[in-house]
């Protein structure tokens, strides 16, 4: 099955300042890659996502990269604000399976004033 | 559109109980997927469907947990019975078959003692 790896588990950043957090996947065939943000007590909401054949997609602060070849794929948001505060979660899927999304660990990130 | 509906939002049991967690799925979403998120193991998936249909159960941890979709409109997810390992919060998501992101309901954090 799939398997996503993600770094770093914690991140801290000064305000203004920019985050990458970076995924591996381990299946070839996956097709689609969302992140996922998470507050505190609630529950993860879709952020960006980006498809196979599609090398970047950028939504404001916010942008995603992949590499097939690879087969890895980042988080980049600029101009970090402390309402970007939360925890990130990378996913794996679409590799025929209704979509079924395999997810990281997870990267706390704390944007400091 | 009222979004992904969980119910309880907390659930409190003594181990050994029967505990039951239900999910309302947004309308004309065809695909329903209950996720199980500890500190520990991260979000987990553990079954999900398709058209009221058991597609992959393969997350499942044991035996006593069980999961059903009547219809449409309402998943169950079942434990019986609860051990204090099972503390977590369980999300359900929903998706349209024709659309990949999938939708998290707000979770039910469960305690067994």
């Amino acid at each position: 099955g799939e398997n996503v790896e993600q770094h770093p588990s914690t991140l801290s950043v000064q305000e203004g300042d920019s985050a990458v957090i970076k995924c591996t996947y381990s299946d070839s065939a996956s097709n689609y890659f969302p992140w996922y943000k998470q507050e505190l007590g609630k529950r993860p909401q879709l952020i960006i996502d980006i498809r196979s054949n599609v090398g970047e997609k950028k939504d404001q602060r916010i942008a995603v990269t992949l590499n097939k070849t690879a087969k890895h794929f980042s988080l980049h948001i600029t101009e970090t604000q402390p309402e970007d505060s939360a925890v990130y979660f990378c996913a794996a899927g679409g590799a025929g399976g209704g979509n079924k999304l395999t997810f990281g660990t997870g990267t706390q990130l704390k944007v400091e004033l | 559109d009222a979004g992904v509906i969980q119910s309880p939002r907390h659930e409190v049991t003594e181990m050994g109980q029967e505990v039951t967690l239900r999910c309302k799925p947004i309308s004309g979403h065809d695909y329903l997927f209950w996720y199980r998120q500890t500190m520990m193991r991260g979000l987990e998936l553990l079954i999900y469907f398709n058209n009221n249909v058991p597609i992959d159960d393969s997350g499942m941890p044991e035996d006593r947990f069980s999961a059903k979709m009547p219809n449409a409109s309402f998943s169950t997810l079942k434990i019986q019975p609860s051990e204090p390992r099972d503390s977590a919060v369980y999300f359900c998501a929903t998706r349209r078959d024709s659309y990949n992101e999938q939708f998290f309901g707000p979770g039910t954090r469960l305690t067994v003692l």
